[in-house]
């Protein structure tokens, strides 16, 4: 299993501004997976980060709003930018099982509120 | 777009009894696993089962899958009030990526499970 510390777990913004959440892992990932809940609906997958190369982004989402970077194989952050009420959302990062390489870790959240 | 579509989208039953949950998906996958979520926070993953199982346990959880009907079920038997709690199914996007493997997951609406004491 792997453990994943995310934050900050909550955050209220003002709109225009930008936010950077943080993700770290206990071990080292190849891949590191970032998630958007908007509220009461399902998981979307903004991005794919691995390290030393440019983050792959999901239909809809670009790197302009999203910017993600990867440092190091235990480490991502994931910054949402120029933020509208429309952002309002739990962002969550996640890594895959390093046995298996299927199962999904997931860290706590990020709940963010755009006013 | 979503893979998974459960459903009911929410069940509400009393402590002690079974609750059933369906998924529907539209491709075609290697496995097929569940999640649990508390409280809008983060996802814990709950049983994986292979395109080449039709059924699998893991404590009060049942777990099945028919790729003819492109479709599994999660039952939770003898429910507890900390059952309560949002589900999801999820299938690998391995149509995103080569290899397989945890090439990200796409999920399902979820069902929110209530279970009242």
């Amino acid at each position: 299993s792997a453990v994943i510390s995310q934050k900050p777990s909550r955050d209220i913004c003002q709109r225009g501004t930008s936010l950077t959440i943080q993700c770290q892992v206990d071990s080292q990932v190849t891949m590191m997976f970032w998630y958007r809940q908007q509220p009461g609906q399902s998981l979307t997958l903004i991005a794919t980060a691995n390290q030393g190369s440019e983050a792959t982004y999901e239909s809809g989402f670009v790197i302009d709003k999203f910017p993600i970077s990867r440092p190091n194989l235990t480490f991502s952050t994931l910054t949402v930018s120029n933020m509208s009420p429309e952002d309002s959302s739990i962002y969550l990062c996640s890594v895959g099982d390093s046995a298996t390489n299927e199962k999904l870790f997931f860290g706590s959240g990020t709940q963010l509120s755009v006013l | 777009s979503q893979q998974g579509e459960e459903d009911p989208q929410a069940l509400s039953i009393q402590e002690g009894e079974n609750a059933t949950m369906n998924c529907s998906y539209k491709t075609s996958i290697n496995n097929l696993q569940w999640y649990r979520q508390n409280s809008g926070r983060g996802l814990v993953h709950l049983i994986l089962i292979r395109s080449n199982e039709r059924e699998k346990h893991s404590g009060r959880l049942r777990v099945t899958l028919d790729t003819s009907k492109k479709s599994s079920s999660l039952l939770i038997t003898a429910s507890r009030a900390a059952d309560t709690a949002s589900y999801f199914c999820a299938t690998p996007l391995t149509s995103m990526y080569s290899g397989g493997g945890a090439d990200g997951l796409t999920f399902g609406k979820g069902t929110h499970l209530i279970i009242q004491p």
